[in-house]
């Protein structure tokens, strides 16, 4: 059983445009939310999180949404730009098993 | 600060072989974590240690051995190796809620 979904193999946009990744969860125990990216041959990265107490995180260009009854949130890429082309990875923090549990990814192309 | 380093980078092991996976953190984080990755899939947790002296569990331990061998480094050992071993492993430490991954291991078991 998965208990964190990511839905969407791969997402293409264009420079310029937004890029919206999404991530379904089922385990209402999560209480923290992270997104990671991972360009290949390297490990992943810490990109943005969201506390459960929260509906949105904003940083530069990333925003991640959170809508807790629908157990969805979402990565939002506003220019998106060629070198955010990786795999991005969304991950939830169960607080007392004190670790994550990941998606599948979603690899994310932007054309100039 | 090298942060979280691994080795080797690479490895090719023949089937039935051991092998000792090496991480090491230099951000005084007491949690340490091994995960693998697999083509078109997530990570999946294989153990992690939460402080100095402990050690779970992850999702996918079978074959798995590992060593918090004190607050930098956690070691992942294969006893012996199998074809279905052959992935991506990576080493993660954490502090609070955001994990730090090193470069990753592209281990094959032929």
């Amino acid at each position: 059983d998965q208990q964190v979904k990511q839905n969407s193999p791969s997402l293409s946009v264009q420079e310029g445009r937004i890029s919206i990744l999404n991530c379904d969860y089922t385990n209402s125990m999560f209480d923290y939310f992270l997104w990671y990216k991972k360009y290949p041959a390297e490990g992943p990265t810490f990109l943005i999180s969201i506390s459960s107490i929260k509906d949105k995180n904003e940083d530069g260009r990333f925003t991640v949404f959170l809508n807790k009854s629908a157990k969805h949130l979402s990565l939002h890429i506003v220019p998106s730009q060629p070198g955010d082309s990786a795999v991005y990875f969304c991950a939830a923090l169960h607080p007392q098993a004190g670790k994550s549990t990941f998606g599948d990814g979603t690899t994310l192309t932007v054309k100039p | 600060n090298a942060g979280v380093t691994q080795t080797p980078k690479f490895q090719v092991l023949k089937t039935g072989q051991s092998m000792t996976l090496q991480c090491a953190q230099d951000m005084n984080h007491n949690s340490m974590y091994w995960y693998r990755q697999d083509p078109g899939m997530g990570l999946r947790l294989i153990y992690y240690s939460a402080s100095e002296g402990t050690t779970d569990k992850g999702e996918v331990p079978n074959g798995y051995n590992v060593s918090r061998l004190n607050k930098r480094e956690f070691s992942l050992r294969l006893e012996s190796a199998a074809p279905s071993q052959t992935s991506v492993y990576f080493c993660a430490s954490r502090l609070i809620y955001e994990q730090y991954f090193g470069p990753g291991t592209r281990l094959t078991v032929t």
